[in-house]
């Protein structure tokens, strides 16, 4: 079994409509994380959470929000979907318990491919 | 614009050649990470350089960070169908977050 599960695999959904994509991980790290990825541009942040109590904005988190219900668990929502919103969504997870600094890489989950009419 | 610029975008090589991929940053390394995507899937980690001159080697692929030019390689030697797929970049260049460049998609020709 993955130890970062994202679900859905694969998603298509109209205008306006509101969709979570969820994330689950057994790795026990306290950092989740979720990225989009766009031919071109690589991996864009969208929100961090540090632990249970903690969420971030990343770089382009207008038009979407999330939710870390446990330690595991980490979902994001997009509120209304729109066409610029179709990509390759990630979450992912670190360990860096006790420090500021990226000392253990991020694990990565095998993405969500979200598909915006 | 990108802060992690990585050369070349896209490369093909015949089977059995070397290879280099460069990940240059505008601004101070904190460590960096190497990762390689198959298409469509998740990012699978390969390496992790975190000193100025360190050297990883993975089977026959080989990483190393140049603090002063604030630049990272990865080598692959004898390069093999198995090596395809892209391969990105990561770094700690904002303190605390984690960017990427765009990636380098590599092809090899049997």
């Amino acid at each position: 079994d993955a130890d970062v599960t994202q679900t859905p695999r694969n998603r298509i959904t109209k205008t306006g409509k509101r969709i979570m994509l969820e994330c689950s991980q057994t790795k026990g790290h306290d950092r989740m994380y979720w990225y989009r990825q766009d031919p071109g541009l690589g991996l864009r942040l969208i929100y961090y959470s540090f632990d249970v109590k903690d969420i971030n904005k990343g770089e382009i988190s207008d038009g979407y929000s999330v939710s870390r219900q446990a330690q595991a668990k980490f979902s994001l929502s997009l509120e209304s979907a729109i066409p610029n919103q179709t990509a390759l969504y990630f979450c992912a997870t670190s360990d860096n318990r006790g420090s500021n600094s990226y000392n253990s890489p991020l694990h990565f989950g095998n993405g969500t491919r979200l598909t915006v009419t | 614009s990108q802060e992690l610029e990585q050369s070349p975008q896209s490369l093909i090589v015949q089977e059995g050649k070397n290879l280099t991929i460069n990940c240059t940053s505008s601004k101070t390394l904190y460590g960096l990470y190497w990762y390689k995507q198959k298409y469509g899937e998740g990012l699978i980690f390969l390496m992790m350089l975190q000193k100025g001159g360190e050297e990883k080697s993975h089977e026959k692929i080989t990483a190393k960070l140049d603090e002063k030019k604030q630049q990272s390689s990865l080598h692959i030697t004898a390069s093999q169908p198995s090596h395809a797929g892209t391969y990105l970049c990561g770094a700690d260049i904002r303190g605390n977050k984690l960017v990427f460049g765009a990636g380098t998609i590599l092809r090899v020709k049997s």
